[in-house]
């Protein structure tokens, strides 16, 4: 059973720092990788899809890793702000692409 | 497109009510998921279908709780008979079916059941 951890589970840094949220995983055959974010009382929104042949992918402000054969997915985001402050949750899909497992997910906070 | 599409975005009800939860995936999206979001438990996947056919349902935590996909355009999950512990947030989610492609979700319904 694929399990999933994020770390730190909550950071509080001050506008403008570069930060790297980590995503780890058990099981090695996945598929694809997503990232979301979600805010307070909402939904989840996509934020970046990497598939497994792939080593990075890029929108924005946001590029995420992904290392499959370690287990381990990054996002890192440049030139924080305060409308990052958000949860931020990694998915990694099982081996066909049909499920995603997620993480617990990491608390954001961005300090004006 | 409108996205995915949940109703009701609030629902409160008494302990042994039925409670209907909707949703409505964006048009061309053959697979559909249910989930569930606690503080104890995260989010969990409760059922999925592809071509209106349900996959897994592994994750639907008792009898009490139903799901169903008439067409590709509507889905019901349905809690009969609703108790407290069953107070969440269920989101919906939609995605191709196919290789390579990700969720997107609709905005929930919090669930309160007194």
């Amino acid at each position: 059973k694929q399990e999933v951890t994020q770390i730190p589970a909550a950071l509080s840094v001050p506008e403008g720092e570069n930060l790297v949220l980590n995503c780890s995983f058990t099981d090695s055959a996945i598929y694809n990788l997503q990232w979301f974010r979600q805010d307070p009382g909402k939904g989840l929104t996509s934020l970046l899809l990497i598939q497994s042949s792939q080593r990075e992918q890029t929108s924005g402000r946001l590029n995420a890793s992904l290392d499959k054969s370690s287990g381990r997915s990054t996002l890192y985001i440049a030139a924080s702000q305060p409308g990052d402050s958000a949860t931020y949750l990694c998915a990694p899909s099982d081996n066909y692409g049909q499920n995603f497992v997620f993480g617990p997910g990491t608390r954001l906070s961005v300090l004006p | 497109d409108a996205g995915v599409i949940q109703s009701p975005r609030h629902e409160v009800t008494e302990m042994g009510q039925e409670v209907t939860l909707r949703c409505k995936p964006i048009s061309g999206h053959n697979s559909l998921f249910w989930y569930r979001q606690t503080m104890m438990r995260g989010l969990e996947l409760l059922i999925y279908f592809n071509n209106n056919v349900p996959i897994d349902d592994s994750g639907m935590p008792e009898d009490r709780f139903s799901a169903k996909m008439p067409n590709a355009s509507f889905s019901t999950l349905k809690i009969q008979p609703s108790e407290p512990r069953d107070s969440a947030v269920y989101f919906c989610a939609s995605r191709p079916t196919g290789l390579g492609y990700g969720y997107t979700f609709g905005s929930g319904t919090r669930l309160t059941v007194v």
